[in-house]
């Protein structure tokens, strides 16, 4: 599988939209980007994932290059619960879609 | 609620001990994961059943580590002898074959070993 790079930490206003980056650029053609969080003490959420186009469901957005070597994940307006370690992962899908590899994630620290 | 649970939330063991946890997936869900976290560090894959077919195990920690899905509903994930270093939170998840990527998180369950 692709490896990741996300930063760190970040904060976030709340109410402002939080803005996450996330660098793949050994993706191959089929790999596809997901993004999990996870709140302290709980499993981690399925959040939104993309193969190519832009995706947006009720939680979050996410952008992916036209290159695909980047992902951003965007959540439009930021609460205290949203305050978690976000994940940015790349794998199969389908039946090679198993084992996801988590790294450290980004901990984003909503701010009042 | 519906979603994946397991049980204990928490174990305490001494050193040499066998543990066993337990996970009731989604019920329309066949697939069902086992994953290990440490302080500070991401999930870490186990092992992985389609319905009662284990099929990848190659990534269990040791062979101390022993995985079952005997009626393809229900898991467990035993460790025997337990040490110290397999303190951790052990995490199950499922998923529905067609949405595969998309894993539906328990909350855990701990193991503290002394």
């Amino acid at each position: 599988d692709a490896k990741t790079t996300q930063p760190t930490s970040m904060d976030c206003a709340e109410g402002r939209a939080a803005n996450l980056p996330c660098n793949h650029s050994t993706i191959s053609g089929n790999e596809y980007v997901y993004w999990y969080r996870q709140i302290h003490s709980q499993g981690p959420q399925y959040i939104i994932h993309g193969l190519k186009n832009n995706e947006t469901n009720e939680m979050a957005s996410l952008i992916i290059t036209e290159d695909r070597k980047s992902s951003t994940l965007i959540l439009p307006h930021a609460t205290l619960r949203d305050t978690a370690v976000y994940y940015c992962i790349v794998g199969l899908a389908g039946a090679g879609s198993y084992q996801l590899t988590f790294g450290k994630g980004t901990k984003l620290s909503v701010i009042p | 609620d519906t979603g994946v649970s397991q049980d204990p939330r928490h174990k305490i063991t001494k050193r040499g001990q066998n543990v066993t946890f337990r996970c009731d997936p989604i019920s329309e869900h066949n697939r069902l994961y086992w994953y290990r976290q440490t302080l500070g560090q991401g999930p870490e894959f186990l092992t992985y059943f389609q319905n009662e077919a284990q099929l990848e195990k190659s990534r269990l920690l040791s062979d101390r580590f022993s995985a079952e899905r005997p009626k393809g509903s229900f898991s467990t994930l035993e460790i025997q002898r337990t040490e110290q270093g397999d303190s951790a939170m052990y995490l199950c998840a499922s998923s529905q074959q067609g949405a595969a990527g998309e894993l539906f998180f328990g909350e855990g369950s701990r193991l503290t070993v002394l």
